[in-house]
Order: structure tokens, then sequence, then C-alpha cells
């Protein structure tokens, strides 16, 4: 069974509001969690990593005032799309791997659209 | 600059073809290699990590091996649930954070029954 779960796994926003994502470690504690968009028929790109009880890392070109990261336990980390555009519209996938392992699961992955 | 081709980027087979897909890799040292599967609209599934050159691993009709520049993704006798975007990924040592994988563009395969 999954052991990172996404919700929502598709919603739809207007224009100009905002929309929270979630990202749960199921059965294990992620200290660092990691959030990817993806295009269609494009590869994962990493926007940023999720550290717990610090602030986020953001990959060059994302701004961090938009995509608002937010890792408040060891199993949660939120992903908040900001005055949402059309041009945000794109599949956010987060992952995690255990703090002694080497594995690395990802999410369901959420579709967002915005209208 | 690390950097992931995974070839072909379209790949159809008949049902019972074997085949490979291959992944190429860049980079300044090499934690761990992963392969994923995924299905459309879906996050991808972990399938494999390896972590040294001639370290090999199964799963099913799959078979993973690595060298020193490339892995390949070995698929015997696919069957149409096969059929997916296989997707390659490293992980650099110490190049941040534990999970911070460079992904490939991946390889979509299609397998007619």
């Amino acid at each position: 069974g999954a052991v990172v779960s996404q919700h929502p796994s598709r919603v739809i926003c207007k224009s100009g509001t905002s929309v929270k994502i979630e990202c749960r470690s199921l059965d294990f504690q992620a200290t660092t969690m990691f959030w990817y968009r993806q295009f269609p028929k494009q590869s994962l790109m990493l926007m940023a990593t999720s550290n717990e009880g610090s602030k986020a890392t953001y990959e060059q070109g994302v701004e961090k005032d938009k995509f608002l990261i937010n890792h408040a336990s060891l199993t949660l980390s939120t992903l908040t799309v900001t005055s949402a555009h059309p041009e945000d519209s794109s599949f956010y996938i987060c992952s995690a791997s255990r703090a002694h392992g080497n594995t690395i699961y990802f999410g369901e992955g959420s579709w967002l659209t915005v209208v | 600059e690390d950097q992931v081709t995974q070839s072909p980027e379209a790949l159809r087979l008949q049902e019972g073809e074997s085949s490979s897909l291959n992944c190429s890799y860049t980079v300044s040292g090499l934690r761990g290699l992963f392969w994923y599967r995924q299905d459309p609209g879906k996050g991808p599934e972990f399938l494999f990590t390896l972590y040294s050159a001639g370290e090999e691993k199964e799963k099913e009709r799959l078979k993973a091996t690595l060298t020193k520049k490339e892995s390949f993704l070995h698929i015997t006798a696919p069957k149409p649930e096969d059929s997916a975007t296989y997707l390659c990924a490293v992980q650099a040592l110490g190049g941040g954070s534990q999970g911070n994988l460079i992904f490939g563009k991946g390889t979509k395969l299609s397998v007619k029954p």
C-alpha cells in the first residue's frame, strides 16, 4: 500500500485564490520531504525541499512567496499555491524517505487546475 | 553538471517481446540510481535502487543493472499491464539533502496484446 499520501488528488480553483496540498508519510517519520511539479509529457522537476521545523529550500526559479511550504510535523508537509494563475496548473508530487533508509517514496500526486 | 538521459523516449512491444530501457547518467558521485514506474495521472511507484556498478536487482519480469555510466531496465516477456512510463533518477553524493533526485524524461512503454 501507499506509504506517502497526498490530498487532494484533484483540485480546481479560481485564478487569484490560494490552494493547499498536503503530503503525509503514513507509517514513518520524514524529516525531509520534497515537492515536484510535472507538466504533461515532461519529467519531474524539483521545486523545493521541505525540512521539518525549519524553512524550506527552494530551487532556482521557484518563487518562495508563491509556493509556501510548511513542514510542521515529522509526517506532514503542505504546499500552498498562493494567488494561483492558470500557468500554475500542473501535477504536483511530493516524496519522502525514511530517516534511516534510502528508498524514496512518492505520493499519488495532486492535479491542480486554475480557471 | 549532473544529468540523466533515458532512451528510447517511447518503446512499443508485442506481448512476450523482451527488450531493454537505457538510462545514461553523469554525476559527480553516485549515491544511488532509482527506477520508478509511473502510470498516467499517478505518482511514481518505486521499483529498484542500485548503488554500485555490477549490482543487479529483479522483480517479476523486470531486472535492473548498473555500470559506472548507465543502467538498464530489462523487461522479459512483457505483458500489457507493464505499459507505463519508466523513470530513472540519480541521487548524487553530497549534493543536498537525502532524497534530492535528478530525473530523466522517462521511457514510455506500450505493450500490445
